[in-house]
């Protein structure tokens, strides 16, 4: 059984900090990784995704993947108080399943 | 405009009432999938369809059928719904069948809330 694993918070970031978030992955074979972030009673939309190692950088978003160490990381800039929300790991296999993490809850506080 | 829709919004019913969750798409994507969302436990799959007529089971897929009859439509019933089916739906899709290396953005819907009394 595939898992992906992330802490649920919240976690609480001043605003104008930098929030970092953790998602760890128990199959070695996984390959793609995605952050959505979700605002409550929303649905989840698409921040990033990652499938190489080392850093992938879009705006104030860098995501981080280590297959060795078999996590991936997603770093929020300049956090901003609409960045308050639960973000969502996520990994896809090859064959159309979708493993998502709890969610790690942000508050950013002003 | 391009959106994934999803009917009702909103259902309460009782236990043992069949009822179906419909799920529409405009893009023309060969993947849909249903998640269920609850409280500590995130996001998880019910069912996919990588094309018509092709479905196959996700992590929680007891309790629940799906059908894949024609490429837009891909609904959710419950043939004898119970009270832990209470919870949080969402439909989504994509343009392919997302896989290792292959980016794919997956397209929600806005969510069904199911209450099962």
């Amino acid at each position: 059984q595939k898992e992906v694993e992330q802490n649920s918070g919240p976690l609480s970031v001043p605003e104008g900090a930098i929030a970092s978030l953790n998602c760890t992955y128990s199959d070695r074979g996984s390959q793609s990784f995605f952050w959505y972030r979700q605002y409550s009673g929303k649905s989840p939309e698409l921040i990033m995704f990652i499938y190489s190692n080392g850093d992938k950088e879009d705006g104030r978003f860098t995501a981080q993947l280590n297959k060795a160490s078999q996590y991936v990381s997603l770093l929020i800039r300049d956090s901003q108080p609409s960045d308050s929300a639960t973000y969502l790991c996520a990994e896809h296999d090859s064959w159309g399943k979708l493993q998502f993490g709890a969610g790690t809850q942000v508050v950013v506080t002003p | 405009e391009a959106q994934v829709t999803q009917n009702p919004r909103y259902l309460i019913t009782v236990t043992g009432k069949k009822l179906t969750v419909t799920c529409s798409q405009n893009m023309n994507h060969e993947y849909m999938s249903w998640y269920r969302q609850d409280p500590g436990l995130g996001l998880r799959q019910i069912y996919y369809s990588m094309n018509v007529e092709v479905t196959d089971k996700g992590d929680v897929p007891e309790g629940y059928k799906v059908s894949r009859k024609e490429k837009r439509n891909f609904p959710l019933i419950l043939e004898s719904p119970s009270p832990n089916q209470t919870s949080l739906y969402f439909c989504a899709s994509s343009p392919k069948v997302p896989r290792q290396g292959a980016l794919e953005k997956l397209f929600f819907g806005s969510g069904t809330q199911l209450s099962v009394l």
